[in-house]
């Protein structure tokens, strides 16, 4: 199994420009989560899905920042326009939602660190 | 609400001597989840442990052990006979029964000195 693939690794980007950050779930994950790591406040989650449907949305931080998940496969987090604040590092991580053993572990990507100037 | 409290920040020790990280929860709910990954320099977050809150046996992993106690909320970790490798961020979390949004705490920078 390949993991969860995040993508961009690193970017650096000027403040105002649009920044996508692309991630490919575990196959057979249902849910698929975004979390931002910061040195001040730490891992927050941003917002989660599942299904692919949006459910807990309360963490993204500004209407600058949106997320999709078109399909099983693929989610996007979008900021629009970046600003330096925005520099962090942007995780995702997917997971098998429902009861039994597997509930509650979260498998995570390598992270996209974002640097906004 | 969910919380979770690593209250130390960093912690240094010497090759070989053992080191405890203290994780205490807060859940208004019966059934969850407690977790800890390890975040090495590399940036990465890994998996390390999940204890559902129906079994509070302790359990070992090489020199990896976690001590689970309900009654004082508490998921602690102890890494006996540390070595470099095991310099890293700690990360305790929890969730809910049937969702895996993880609730984490600040984290425990591990620093091994050779």
């Amino acid at each position: 199994d390949a993991g969860v693939i995040q993508s961009p690794r690193h970017e650096v980007t000027e403040m105002g420009q649009e920044v996508t950050l692309r991630c490919k779930p575990i196959s057979g994950h249902n849910s698929l989560f975004w979390y931002r790591q910061t040195m001040m406040r730490g891992l927050e989650l941003l917002i989660y899905f599942n299904n692919n449907v949006p459910i807990d949305d309360s963490g993204m931080p500004e209407d600058r920042f949106s997320a999709k998940m078109p399909n099983a496969s693929f989610s996007t987090l979008k900021i629009q326009p970046s600003e330096p604040r925005d520099s962090a590092v942007y995780f995702c991580a997917t997971g098998h939602e429902g009861t039994g053993e597997n509930t509650g572990e979260l498998f995570f990507g390598e992270g996209s660190r974002l640097t906004v100037l | 609400a969910q919380k979770v409290t690593q209250a130390q920040t960093e912690i240094s020790v010497v090759e070989k001597e053992d080191v405890t990280l203290d994780c205490v929860y807060e859940t208004r709910d019966t059934t969850y989840y407690l977790f800890w990954y390890k975040q090495p320099p590399s940036g990465e977050l890994v998996f390390l442990i999940r204890r559902n809150s129906f079994d509070e046996q302790n359990e070992i992993s090489g020199r990896y052990s976690w001590n689970f106690q309900k009654s004082t909320s508490s998921f602690n970790f102890t890494i006996t006979a540390s070595q470099v490798v095991d310099s890293a961020v700690y990360f305790c979390a929890l969730s809910d029964e049937g969702n895996n949004r993880l609730a984490f705490g600040k984290g425990n920078q591990v620093v091994v000195i050779p």
